[in-house]
């Protein structure tokens, strides 16, 4: 059974950098044409797409975060990481790690999500 | 503001059947297949159906979906008190190349 765990710190400051992991476990994260991505939901609010990659280095962003998202794979440790730089109080989410298979089959495996708090 | 459109609630008592809305555009639902997720309290969303109407294994055949033009539902029959849940639909865009998603639909079993 495919195991997304996220991990990381649950409070940034603003204008800091956010950081964190997605360890992949019953699947490899080198298989298949299986991306690995984040999806972020605001308290109270809908979800947001914020990029997915492929393990061989393909990345796809949201514009709309592009200029201030990174993400890697880490296939030894079969772990996805996510650093979003510059964040504000519209960066406090529930940060997802999911499994993307594309536009044909979506999104089918989420993790259990981490809050992440912006404050000083 | 969610990029696509769902109602805020619905609403149905034991054994009765609700639809859930989903509207969008030429560039995501109209063009392209609909999944649909279950989210209970505090746990992760969980897909319910994907490509418009197929169901994973293990999701009750209760739960359908169907597409027309640039609107989708969700339908869920034979309601349950353990149905009560957020629904939040989601589709490929075309013009995002990524996936978008609805604002949820806070489902109430009376």
């Amino acid at each position: 059974q495919l195991q997304l765990q996220e991990s990381g710190p649950g409070l940034v400051k603003p204008s800091e950098t956010l950081s964190l992991i997605c360890t992949v476990s019953g699947d490899s994260i080198s298989s298949g044409n299986n991306f690995w991505g984040w999806v972020r939901q605001p308290p109270g609010k809908g979800l947001e797409w914020i990029g997915s990659m492929y393990y061989a280095g393909n990345t796809y962003y949201n514009p709309s975060l592009k200029s201030r998202v990174n993400m890697s794979v880490d296939t030894s440790k079969s772990q996805l990481s996510l650093h979003l730089s510059s964040v504000t109080a519209a960066d406090a989410a529930i940060y997802y790690c999911v499994r993307d298979r594309g536009m044909d089959y979506g999104i089918d495996y989420w993790g259990r999500g981490i809050l992440v708090s912006v404050s000083s | 503001q969610s990029v696509l459109t769902q109602p805020p609630s619905v609403s149905g008592a034991p054994g009765q059947r609700v639809t859930i809305s989903c509207s969008g555009s030429s560039s995501n639902v109209g063009s392209n297949y609909v999944s649909w997720y279950q989210q209970l309290p505090g746990t992760a969303p969980k897909v319910l159906i994907y490509r418009n109407n197929q169901r994973p294994s293990g999701v009750p055949d209760r739960f359908s979906g169907s597409k027309s033009g640039t609107s989708a539902s969700l339908a869920i029959s034979g309601l349950r008190s353990d149905d009560e849940a957020e629904y939040s639909c989601a589709a490929w865009d075309d013009s995002l190349s990524g996936p978008v998603f609805g604002g949820g639909t806070k489902l109430t079993v009376l």
